[in-house]
């Protein structure tokens, strides 16, 4: 079944504490994205990945790191977690090789920072 | 910069249509998509637009006008599992996805 898995779905930490979300898909997708998303605001881009080494950051990148050393998994961390980075994250990849740019989510993974 | 704007909330009864806008203000445009996003799920793809015109799939039709930077999403013949959030994203510079705050819509009976 082609599909976005993320792990963990949901976790609990605390100020300070390195953490890394994990992102995989197995639909041989070149673009992978992470996104956050918090009531009223939407939908927000953190990072995106166009291929294996390379990735740029989106709109909201300060706090959090990504690498992309596989095509199918593209890890978010954060180093130095802050209670503003209390969030719903979704990571999502496509194709680049279709016109439609449709984008595949992962189910999702609510981090909560006290 | 890039912004998008549609509305926070619409209500509608079983069976009718409505219209969900956005506009867009953006460097660079590929295309304008929507989303769907049932609460506390993951969000899934409905529809992408790259030229002017209604592109119609099922229920949902979607449109876009290049010149006046605006779409809108319509939802016909609405059903109780049409309530969702639904999102217009623009595909802008480096076809990063910029994804607007998404209009909640309501159906009852």
């Amino acid at each position: 079944e082609a599909q976005v898995t993320q792990n963990p779905r949901y976790l609990i930490t605390v100020t300070g504490k390195k953490l890394t979300v994990t992102c995989s898909q197995n639909m041989n997708h070149e673009y992978m994205s992470w996104y956050r998303q918090d009531p009223g605001l939407g939908l927000r881009q953190i990072y995106y990945s166009m291929n294996v080494e390379v990735t740029d950051k989106g709109d909201v990148p300060e706090g959090y790191k990504v690498s992309r050393k596989e095509k199918r998994n593209f890890p978010l961390i954060l180093e130095s977690p802050s209670p503003n980075q209390t969030s719903l994250y979704f990571c999502a990849s496509r194709t680049t090789g279709t016109d439609s740019y449709e984008q595949y989510f992962g189910p999702g993974t609510r981090l909560t920072v006290t | 910069g890039q912004s998008l704007e549609q509305p926070s909330e619409v209500t509608a009864v079983e069976g009718a249509i409505v219209q969900i806008n956005c506009t867009y203000q953006t460097s660079g445009f590929y295309g304008l998509s929507w989303y769907q996003q049932h609460d506390g799920g993951a969000p899934t793809f409905l529809s992408y637009n790259a030229l002017d015109g209604l592109e119609e799939t099922g229920r949902f039709s979607s449109f876009l006008s290049r010149s006046d930077s605006y779409g809108y999403l319509l939802l016909q013949e609405l059903q109780m599992k049409d309530s969702a959030s639904y999102f217009c994203a623009v595909i802008g510079a480096g076809t990063a996805l910029i994804f607007g705050k998404g209009t909640t819509l309501s159906v009852s009976s």
